[in-house]
This record gives structure tokens, sequence and C-alpha cells, in this order.
């Protein structure tokens, strides 16, 4: 299987900071990667798809890049409604993975 | 609004089986892949199993693999998965998920998700 590692797991920070969240994949995953925000108590929400796609909704300063087999989530400009659990998942090849979360905490 | 909600969850002992459902709705449920996620509690996401929108492909976590059928009903608007020989690890919320397109996508809809508690 392949093996999502997000970094950092957790971290603090305060509302109008820019925070990158990244995920590393054991194995070559093209595009096929997925970012999910996740609140206490509450479904996951889709934010990006094909690794850099916002999904409809999803405010801009929300963005997705990558580089080989590195990705990474951008939040510009950090709002009090961010504070939340951010997972990435591959979609490229069964079983799909996700990543074991990143925990955004207010500083 | 998409709707998806699941049931059949339920507290359960080591061994036993448990049938869970997703009932779909407000979009064209047979357009479209389907999926289980769970997660165990205070833990992350784990992606279960899922389904391509005509039941040709088919994917199972290693952890559940050999174990647990996930099925639909395009006709019947639902998604299934059958538990068997359950056990303690497979505690958790399940969560079904709509892909945004028919095969290999990422999920843009869940459920609130039933609970599943294995338990002696």
């Amino acid at each position: 299987a392949i093996r999502m590692t997000q970094s950092p797991s957790s971290f603090s920070a305060s509302t109008g900071d820019r925070v990158t969240i990244t995920c590393r994949a054991s194995q070559g995953i093209s595009s096929y990667l997925a970012w999910y925000q996740q609140k206490p108590g509450k479904a996951p929400k889709l934010l990006i798809y094909a690794a850099s796609t916002l999904q409809s909704g999803v405010p801009s300063r929300f963005s997705g890049s990558e580089s080989g087999t590195d990705f990474t989530l951008t939040i510009s400009c950090l709002q009090s409604e961010d504070f939340a659990t951010y997972y990435c998942q591959q979609y490229y090849s069964y079983p799909w993975t996700f990543g074991q979360g990143t925990k955004v905490e207010i500083k | 609004e998409v709707q998806l909600v699941e049931s059949g969850g339920g507290l359960v002992q080591p061994g036993r089986s448990l049938r869970l459902s997703c009932a779909a709705s407000r979009f064209t449920f047979d357009d479209y892949a389907m999926h289980w996620v769970r997660q165990a509690p205070g833990k992350g996401l784990e992606w279960v199993s899922g389904i391509s929108w005509n039941s040709g492909s088919i994917g199972y976590a290693d952890s559940v693999k050999g174990r647990f059928t996930i099925s639909r009903d395009n006709a019947k608007n639902s998604l299934y998965l059958q538990m068997n020989s359950l056990r303690v690890e497979d505690t958790a919320l399940y969560y079904c998920a709509k892909a945004y397109s028919g095969s290999t996508a990422a999920f843009d809809y869940w459920g609130q998700g039933t609970l599943v508690t294995v338990s002696s």
C-alpha cells in the first residue's frame, strides 16, 4: 500500500498566519491527491483535489501544489474557522490511503 | 443538496457480523463511485472500501480484505458494507462518501456516519 506521511502532526498558529502542511507519498501517485478539513464532531470536507484544484465553494486562501511525490497545502491567511485537522489522501491506486492528519491549533 | 444517510451500526460481539447501509438522494446515484471511510475514536481517517459506478471496480483496505464486502444497488440508490468476523479494532464511526466521478476521484460529499462498536 502507498504510505502517505504528513508533517507536522500538529502545530500552533495565529489568525493571519500563512501556514503550510506537507504530505509525502511513498511512491508516485501522479496528481491523485486530495486534501480534506475536519472539525470536531463533523464529517470531513473536501478542500482540494487533483493536487491543486480548489473544490467549489472553498475560499481561495487555500491552495495546493506538488513536486514529485511531495504535496503541499497552503493557507495564505489563517482565519478562525480554519482551526481544524487536515488530511491528505491518495486515490491513485487501491488501497487508497490517508495521511495521519495535521492538527492546526490556536496559538 | 446531496444527502447520504448511513444506518446499521451498533454494538456487536467480536466474530459477529453487521451490515451497514447508506441511502443516497438528490443526485444521480448510478453516475458516481461510492466509498466507505472509518474513523476510530480519537484517531485519523482510514479508507475502508470503494466501488465504481457500475460495480466493475472494487477495492478494500488490507485491514478488512476477506472480511468486508462492499456492494451497491443502483435501483435503490443504496450502498452497503457487509462486515463479517468483526474485531475490536473495527470499532469506529463509518462514513459513506460520494466520489466526484464514476471511478477514480476524491470524495465531495460525506454522510454523518454510523457508529460500530465491537466489544464483548
